[in-house]
């Protein structure tokens, strides 16, 4: 089983609409989670830190279930440019070192 | 400020050929770290170094080396390149302060024949 696991989709959704990713994690150490963006050919980058409470930033949304040990992305009001792959980051466990899943693929159509 | 740059963006190497590819920071990053990322594989670490001088295996370091040079560079090398080796080799630095946030350079394509 991998560490951190994500659908890998595609999602196809118009623009406009609301569409949400969630991903597993075994390691129940894990402290730290983000979200990572990675357009095709590109580098990741980072799109925004998950914290316990839930975090919010534009149209994105993050949340962490640690009972169930899952994470959440939310996008609102879906853009053409938001059409990426993104990706679920764990640190692992007490270590620094992080723990990416596979990716889930998002495309949005006009 | 540049971020992270890598070098060369593209390579095509022959089996048993070596080379190093290079891997810069002025971020005043402390950590770096290697990465290879293959088609529904993710990013797997492939060397990371904490600090200057100290360098660690991760998950997948069979057939490569590395150097942290000083704090700035962060280089790895094959050897001995073998078509499993084909990839995109992506290099990111953190600065080990709170979540570790890793920011990731452009990239080198790496084929192997």
């Amino acid at each position: 089983r991998k560490e951190v696991e994500q659908d890998p989709g595609p999602f196809n959704v118009p623009e406009g609409a609301t569409v949400a990713f969630n991903c597993t994690y075994s390691n129940s150490a894990s402290q730290s989670f983000f979200w990572y963006r990675q357009d095709c050919r590109k580098e990741p980058k980072l799109l925004m830190s998950v914290y316990s409470s839930g975090n919010e930033d534009g149209r994105f949304t993050a949340q962490l279930n640690r009972a169930s040990q899952y994470i959440s992305l939310l996008i609102r009001d879906s853009k053409l440019s938001d059409s990426a792959t993104y990706l679920c980051v764990a640190v692992s466990g007490s270590s620094y070192k992080l723990i990416f899943g596979s990716g889930t693929r998002l495309l949005v159509r006009p | 400020n540049a971020g992270v740059t890598q070098t060369p963006k593209f390579q095509v190497l022959k089996t048993g050929q070596s080379m190093t590819l290079q891997c810069a920071q002025d971020m005043n990053h402390n950590s770096m770290y290697w990465y290879r990322q293959d088609p529904g594989m993710g990013l797997r670490l492939i060397y990371y170094s904490a600090s200057e001088g100290t360098t660690d295996k991760g998950e997948v370091p069979n057939g490569y080396n590395v150097s942290r040079l000083n704090k700035r560079e962060f280089s790895l090398r094959l050897e001995s390149a073998a078509p499993s080796q084909t990839s995109v080799y992506f290099c990111a630095g953190s600065s080990d302060r709170g979540r570790n946030e890793q920011f990731f350079g452009p990239g080198t394509r790496l084929t192997v024949l």
